[in-house]
């Protein structure tokens, strides 16, 4: 069976500095990997998906992911955090290798000090 | 696009009430869920439809609830007669079959109900 674990529930880093969030993922089959970001009072947007191409990852503002099999990891990072980034950030996996019913991580929330 | 439509934003009813819940997905999108988000239980699907048809409601937490897709445009969640339990951020979400850029899920802005 599938399951996400996000490590961290708050992190916490300075304007300017490295953004770092955690995601295990446990499958059965090659996985399908998403991280989907939250603002206050909104859905869900992709920021990014594996789907067994390249295991580097690029999404939309900047950030990034790399899938590493081995370590059954899925992190999301960032070079240089924003203001704008603060929001919550959920992992997610693909039961049975697909889109359709994804397992969800219980989120990471992120706040970004100046 | 408009994206995925949900209504209304918020809903405050009393238990016992019915509460309906509605979705319009992204056009050309041949499949639509309805996900659940609390603090407690995080985000839980709780149904999906492909082409109008339900294909696994297994997430539905009792018979209480109910989801129908009548056209390819338009879903409902309905939730009679409601609970305090029930209170919850309610999200529809869409995507298109296959594995291309629209693929992936796109979520609506959610429906924040509470029941008191």
């Amino acid at each position: 069976a599938q399951s996400v674990t996000q490590l961290g529930s708050h992190v916490s880093v300075s304007e300017g500095a490295l953004v770092l969030l955690r995601c295990n993922y446990s499958s059965s089959v090659p996985p399908y990997l998403f991280w989907y970001v939250q603002y206050p009072n909104q859905g869900l947007q992709l920021l990014l998906k594996y789907t067994s191409a390249a295991t580097l990852v690029k999404g939309i503002n900047g950030f990034e992911a790399e899938f590493k099999k081995s370590e059954t990891s899925f992190h999301l990072t960032k070079p240089s955090a924003h203001m704008s980034d603060a929001a919550e950030y959920f992992c997610a996996v693909g039961r049975g290798g697909g889109y359709n019913k994804l397992i969800f991580g219980a989120g990471t929330r992120l706040a970004v000090h100046p | 696009d408009a994206g995925v439509i949900q209504s209304p934003r918020h809903e405050v009813t009393e238990m016992g009430q019915e509460v309906t819940l509605r979705c319009k997905p992204i056009s050309g999108h041949d499949y639509l869920f309805w996900y659940r988000q609390t603090m407690m239980r995080g985000l839980e699907l709780l149904i999906y439809f492909n082409n109008n048809v339900p294909i696994d409601d297994s997430g539905m937490p009792e018979d209480r609830f109910s989801a129908k897709m009548p056209n390819a445009s338009f879903s409902t969640l309905k939730i009679q007669p409601s609970e305090p339990r029930d209170s919850a951020v309610y999200f529809c979400a869409s995507r298109q079959s296959g594995t291309g850029d629209n693929s992936p899920l796109h979520f609506g802005n959610g429906t924040r109900l509470t029941v008191t």
